[in-house]
């Protein structure tokens, strides 16, 4: 089955400073990909979605990076805040009827002042 | 839109008793998930349903869970004889029509069950 690595596990940066998380995933018929963020208990909230490879902006101050041809997926804070503490996910699906999400083990993101 | 809900929000059991989950989907979305989270294991897939049917049960524990989608309004996890390896948060998620760019799946505030 799809094996999705992420990298950091932990990142610390201070308010202004750009923030990259990585995930790699295994399986080529993945199509669709997902980053969710997760606050101190509470559930995921879909952050941002991307379906082919291009890079989207979403107006949030974060960017997402698809490369299929290497497997990878990023997402780049450009400008972190305090508010952008949590725990962020990647979540990879082949789309159709194999349409499960293989999550990523999350970067926990703490962003100081 | 109230979003997906799931209850109870919290659930304690002893150990080898049952707990039965819910979910109710987001009005209109055409099929519902679940996943576990676990700080080891991090978030797994358990099963799906789409327009009621189920499609994919991979995930599953096979013995002691089972899931039902008995209308559309709703969703169940049973897990019976609850282990304190079951303990964990279990996420339900919807997602819109099959088809185009609806994949996108949306998560309730999840049931977080304690095994004694």
């Amino acid at each position: 089955g799809e094996q999705v690595e992420q990298r950091p596990p932990h990142l610390s940066v201070r308010e202004g400073d750009s923030a990259v998380i990585t995930c790699t995933y295994t399986d080529p018929n993945s199509y669709y990909f997902f980053w969710y963020k997760q606050e101190p208990g509470a559930s995921l909230q879909l952050l941002m979605k991307v379906f082919s490879s291009t890079e989207i902006n979403e107006g949030q101050g974060f960017t997402v990076l698809l490369n299929k041809k290497d497997k990878r997926l990023s997402l780049n804070l450009t400008a972190a805040h305090p508010g952008d503490s949590a725990a962020y996910f990647c979540a990879v699906s082949a789309g159709g009827t194999g349409s499960k999400l293989s999550f990523g083990k999350g970067a926990k993101l703490t962003v100081s002042p | 839109n109230a979003g997906v809900i799931q209850t109870p929000r919290h659930k304690v059991t002893g150990k080898g008793q049952e707990a039965t989950l819910w979910c109710e989907p987001i009005s209109g979305h055409s099929a519902v998930f679940w996943y576990r989270q676990t700080i080891v294991q991090g978030l797994e897939f358990l099963t799906y349903f789409r327009n009621q049917a189920p499609i994919d049960d991979s995930g599953m524990p096979k013995e002691r869970f089972s899931a039902q989608m008995p209308n559309q309004s709703h969703s169940t996890l049973k897990i019976q004889s609850t282990q304190p390896q079951d303990s964990a948060v279990y996420l339900c998620a919807s997602s819109p029509k099959l088809g185009g760019d609806s994949y996108e799946q949306y998560f309730g505030p999840g049931t977080r069950l304690t095994v004694l």
